[in-house]
């Protein structure tokens, strides 16, 4: 069973208005969570990235929140634009900060379209 | 532009040939990794490196290997091409390891291999 779990699978919305994308997980023990944006034939592009002490993060119109009691995150999306259309990646960090390596887990990502 | 670059973009594969995908960052990164991209799933990891020198096997290894010479550069083979490993390949560098650092990865723009 994967262990990040994202919704919707896909999302169709109108150029301008606003979208919440959501992620749940059951990675333990959680290092940090990371928000990437994938264009399609691109590699992904990281978006935020929150540790266990972070409830939200921007990055210009992204907004992503953390509650790690719950282990949800979700990925908000203000007066989306067309270039904003692209696959949204949900990646969980397994560890703890002395490890010498900490292994992602990736979700399977939201399809986002924007239409004019 | 400094990141990371990834050979060739795409390649069609009889089955029982082998190729190497070729992967390099001039970002001076510690770390570097090998991820397989299936539809409607998470990026699997199949090989990372934590340095020049040292590698080791992710979460799907099987039909493939890797080699860490110098710092830059990551290739990886598949050795007798099958079906199954078509798909698209993401190779990603990072600063630090996933678990320890706030540091997103950087990842190639992919090569998409299809095995006939």
């Amino acid at each position: 069973k994967n262990q990040v779990e994202q919704s919707p699978q896909s999302l169709i919305i109108l150029e301008g208005k606003n979208c919440t994308l959501q992620c749940n997980y059951t990675v333990s023990p959680f290092s940090n969570l990371r928000w990437y944006k994938q264009d399609t034939g691109r590699g992904p592009v990281s978006l935020t990235i929150m540790t266990f002490s972070e409830n939200t993060k921007s990055n210009g119109r992204y907004t992503a929140t953390l509650d790690a009691d719950t282990k949800q995150s979700s990925l908000h999306i203000t007066a989306s634009q067309l270039s904003d259309s692209a696959s949204y990646i949900c990646v969980v960090s397994a560890g703890v900060p002395t490890d010498s390596w900490g292994k992602l887990q990736f979700g399977a990502g939201t399809q986002v379209v924007v239409t004019p | 532009n400094a990141g990371v670059t990834q050979t060739p973009k795409f390649r069609i594969l009889k089955i029982g040939q082998s190729m190497t995908l070729q992967c390099t960052q001039d970002m001076n990164h510690n770390y570097m990794y090998w991820y397989r991209q299936d539809p409607g799933m998470g990026l699997k990891l199949i090989y990372y490196s934590v340095g020049a020198g040292i590698t080791d096997k992710g979460e799907v290894p099987n039909g493939y290997n890797v080699s860490r010479s110098t710092t830059e550069d990551f290739p990886l083979r598949l050795e007798l091409a099958a079906p199954s490993q078509t798909s698209v390949y993401f190779c990603a560098s990072s600063y630090d390891s996933a678990g320890r650092s706030n540091y997103g990865y950087t990842f190639g723009s992919g090569t998409r291999l299809t095995v006939v």
